[in-house]
């Protein structure tokens, strides 16, 4: 049973648009949700994470919207470059018991020129 | 500052053998976690160590072990591999145990299970 569902399994976007990745979740326990990027042939990266207590964090040209009632979160990509074509994944945190970290299956974003 | 760096890069290995993977985090970094990659299941925890110890476990079966020496490198055994042990597997290095914390990845290193 996936934990943290996330869509869409893959994005094109033209450079300069806006690029949306969403994921839900239904664990309440979940208190931390970090965002990755993968390049092809590298390990995963952080790339900005949020805590529950706050809606909205920005990084940059990255912004995670954050919808606890409905139990969803999203990342948002700003003025999209070619750059930014990877795979995305979100990740959530369960403090509890087992201290267990589940992911996404992953968003593959194309950014075309 | 060397990243983290995982040994071998890739591997392949026959039903039933087993197999250990290496890990050397970051300078100073402590805590190291494993992670299994494959195009089905997605990227799944395995187990972090902190200080030689096991502080945190995911779902798999007991045939996936780990351990993490006095410089902090972690190594991950693997027996009686099966065809769907076939996958990426990363490791991760971070200052702090538990996940909160920046995790640095390595590359990952590629099995197959023929």
């Amino acid at each position: 049973q996936q934990q943290v569902k996330q869509s869409p399994q893959s994005l094109i976007v033209q450079k300069g648009g806006i690029s949306i990745i969403n994921c839900a979740y239904e664990n309440t326990a979940f208190d931390y949700f970090p965002w990755y990027q993968q390049f092809p042939g590298k390990g995963p990266a952080l790339l900005i994470a949020i805590r529950p207590d706050v809606s909205e964090k920005k990084e940059g040209r990255f912004t995670i919207s954050f919808n606890k009632s409905a139990k969803q979160f999203s990342l948002h990509i700003m003025d999209s470059q070619p750059g930014d074509s990877a795979t995305y994944f979100c990740a959530a945190l369960d403090q509890t018991g087992a201290n267990n970290l589940f992911f996404g299956t992953g968003t593959r974003l194309t950014v075309i020129p | 500052k060397a990243g983290v760096t995982q040994t071998p890069r890739y591997l392949i290995k026959t039903r039933g053998q087993q197999v250990t993977l290496s890990c050397s985090p970051i300078s100073g970094h402590r805590s190291v976690s494993w992670y299994q990659q494959t195009p089905g299941q997605g990227l799944q925890f395995l187990f972090e160590y902190f200080s030689e110890t096991q502080r945190n476990k995911g779902n798999f079966p007991g045939r996936f072990s780990g351990r993490q020496f006095s410089n902090s490198r972690s190594e991950m055994n693997v027996s009686t591999l099966e065809l769907g042990d076939s996958a990426l597997y990363l490791c991760a290095s971070s200052l702090g145990t538990g996940m909160l914390g920046t995790q640095y990845f390595g590359p990952g290193t590629r099995l197959l299970v023929l």
